[in-house]
């Protein structure tokens, strides 16, 4: 079945370390996106790729990086210098440039990472 | 600054009343929007878009309508069933040439029998 999948759905980590969620889609869609979602709040743009070798920031990049080597993976590191991590962590893509009428987002079930 | 946001936080409706879930959006150049559902734990699904030169686009059971002149948006639903129990996201493209969605902070529909 085509979609996105998120990996791991769960995911604990110490205070100080850098924790990589993968992301992979076999939708064959150009612009994949990452976006953080915190309790009873809606969803905010971390960071985006609307083609490989191509990324740019979104309104709270500060503390993630993230690599697009593959157009059907789209990873996003967490790094230590990330203030307050604990989130809940929705990858998605879309078929033509969102936005736009044809570039509705399709989402991943998300990652849970919990900073203990 | 400029932000997708709701009126209401929490709705609850009775099971085959009709819904409506409201959102508000300030930057005049928004010209794209999407309603999302969001079951917990799950992530977002689409439900319905439309385009700025549109006032209303119908789908299965839900409507949305779109007032520029007061830069509102709204999604109805007909006939509500538990299974639309969610919360609900309105997300607009802000017409900055960015080709991403800004999300509101969505409203919790729930459904009562």
């Amino acid at each position: 079945d085509g979609g996105i999948t998120q990996s791991p759905k769960y995911l604990f980590r110490k205070e100080g370390q850098n924790v990589t969620l993968s992301c992979e889609q076999n939708l064959n869609h150009d612009a994949m996106y990452w976006y953080r979602q915190d309790p009873g709040q809606g969803l905010r743009l971390i960071y985006y790729s609307q083609i490989v070798n191509d990324f740019q920031k979104g309104d709270i990049a500060e503390g993630y990086s993230v690599s697009r080597e593959k157009k059907e993976s789209f990873p996003l590191t967490v790094t230590s210098a990330q203030k307050n991590p604990t989130a809940f962590y929705l990858c998605a893509s879309s078929p033509g440039l969102a936005g736009g009428p044809g570039g509705e987002l399709f989402f991943g079930e998300g990652s849970r990472l919990t900073v203990l | 600054g400029e932000s997708v946001g709701l009126h209401l936080p929490t709705l609850s409706v009775q099971e085959g009343d009709n819904s409506i879930i409201n959102c508000a959006y300030s930057n005049s150049a928004s010209d794209y929007f999407i309603w999302y559902k969001q079951e917990s734990g799950k992530g977002p699904q689409f439900i319905i878009d439309i385009r700025s030169n549109m006032d209303k686009r119908q789908g299965q059971r839900v409507t949305v309508l779109l007032n520029k002149t007061v830069k509102h948006l709204s999604l109805q639903i007909a006939a509500t069933q538990p299974g639309d129990s969610a919360v609900y996201f309105c997300a607009e493209n802000r017409g900055t040439g960015r080709r991403a969605l800004t999300f509101g902070s969505g409203t919790r529909l729930q459904v009562q029998p």
